[in-house]
């Protein structure tokens, strides 16, 4: 149980176009759901933090603009990357937390984006 | 600041223990200690979770002294699968807009034969 999807698996894109990235909650339903970026050999960066029919909570120092989160129900969350730089390609990740569960987060397998 | 602190690197062989400590001084109250594994390119998986003293599953412990300001996780006997990078993260989820987690840098477990 608690599988996360995302999709596409790896994406690669010229420069100033939008890449949208999704994020399913296969057989659970997330109340909350986290988008991470990573690059190469470092750690997980929060970007902001997805709640079911609200606005997403971003991280100081993400642009809300450049990266447009929805979490339009229970199971899905989307992140848009506006306008992509070559400097935004990067291994996006998200995770999912059950509802009423304290703690633990579910990852989703990443997306790798490339912006040429 | 709140900082999470774990050794870049370990090396290891096959059949032996690994123990990594990760640091954190500032930990709150509330917060959890959670321990996860990343292979190269993919999601970082579970591997435990613990508040205090000891928690054990069927992969890993994890020994939480009483102050609280560092944990140790403890992989016994490794395998070349084990080769990894592992993680410490110090925070809580549902603390609302006072919600903050603190990643390590990661810690790079080379197994060996």
């Amino acid at each position: 149980g608690a599988v996360v999807s995302q999709h596409p698996s790896r994406v690669i894109c010229k420069s100033g176009t939008s890449v949208k990235i999704e994020c399913r909650s296969l057989d659970f339903q997330a109340t909350t759901m986290f988008w991470y970026r990573q690059f190469p050999k470092q750690s997980l960066m929060l970007m902001a933090t997805s709640n079911e029919g609200s606005k997403a909570t971003y991280e100081q120092g993400v642009e809300k603009d450049k990266f447009l989160i929805n979490h339009a129900s229970l199971t899905l969350s989307t992140l848009t990357v506006t306008s992509a730089h070559p400097e935004d390609s990067s291994f996006y990740i998200c995770s999912a937390s059950l509802a009423g569960a304290h703690n633990e987060q579910f990852f989703g397998p990443g997306t790798r984006l490339t912006v040429l | 600041l709140a900082k999470t602190t774990q050794p870049i690197s370990m090396d290891s062989y096959e059949g032996q223990e690994v123990n990594i400590t990760c640091s954190h001084n500032n930990i709150a109250t509330n917060d959890y200690i959670t321990w996860y594994q990343q292979f190269p390119s993919q999601g970082p998986r579970f591997i435990i979770q613990g508040y205090k003293t000891k928690v054990t599953n069927e992969v890993a412990s994890l020994f939480i002294p009483a102050d609280r300001k560092s944990s140790t996780l403890s992989l016994p006997r490794v395998s070349l699968s084990d080769t990894a990078v592992y993680y410490c993260l110090v925070g809580r989820l549902n603390a609302g807009n006072n919600r903050k987690l603190i990643w390590g840098l990661g810690t790079s477990l080379a197994v060996n034969p």
